[in-house]
């Protein structure tokens, strides 16, 4: 049991340049959630989906794209990278009769 | 605007002290509060939740106390190990459906031997 998975763990990307992270969870839970930390800042959502074909915004979505087209699935699509972008990103998944959301070990992406 | 505050960004104890980190919330739609713990390079897990219906909810050494009325919540860790030097945060379960979580920015504990 894996748990969540996100891939890749680092990349850097120039201006412009776009990028899947990817995101798979083996729980099955309908749940997913992508969020992104900068330095010394809390976790912030980018983009949830309840389950699978549904997808909603978040706290801070612009500049992002997300898709749900299984229950596994989760990927996060940026579209033209910006600095503004560089962050540690998160996904989670959380099962409809659990509290807490689990997490994946994080990429890091660097925009230069 | 922050609707879950941490105004603590680090904290430092002795082993074998109580470690008492504090989150403050805006929001009265939130129905459940969590904590996670993060090390670095590593993704957030979860430590202890707490209903907003209840006051107290105690696991081993992790007691997580609730103030509605102040809208405050706390962490209590006793006795406090070096293994837990970790940054923590507090996180508020939206109600209604889509069941997000809204984050503290963390506050960073240290224990020292």
């Amino acid at each position: 049991n894996a748990g969540v998975t996100q891939t890749p763990k680092f990349r850097i990307l120039k201006i412009g340049q776009s990028m899947t992270l990817q995101c798979t969870q083996d729980m099955n839970h309908n749940y997913m959630y992508w969020y992104r930390q900068d330095p010394g800042m809390g976790l912030k959502l980018i983009y949830y989906s309840v389950g699978a074909g549904i997808t909603d915004k978040g706290e801070v979505p612009n500049g992002y794209n997300v898709s749900r087209s299984t229950t596994e699935d989760f990927p996060l699509r940026l579209e033209l990278a910006a600095p503004s972008q560089t962050s540690v990103y998160f996904c989670a998944s959380k099962g409809q009769l659990n509290t807490e959301a689990f997490f994946g070990q994080g990429t890091r992406l660097t925009v230069v | 605007d922050q609707q879950v505050k941490q105004n603590s960004p680090s904290l430092s104890v002795q082993e074998g002290r109580i470690s008492i980190l504090n989150c403050d919330y805006t929001n009265s739609m939130f129905d459940y509060f969590l904590w996670y713990k993060k090390y670095p390079a590593e993704g957030p897990t979860f430590l202890i939740s707490i209903s907003s219906i209840k006051d107290k909810n105690e696991d081993g050494r992790f007691t997580v106390f609730l103030n509605k009325s102040a809208k405050h919540l706390s962490l209590h860790i006793v006795p406090s190990q070096p293994g837990d030097s970790a940054v923590y945060f507090c996180a508020a379960r939206v109600s209604g459906g889509s069941e997000k979580l809204v984050f503290g920015k963390g506050t960073k504990l240290t224990v020292n031997p």
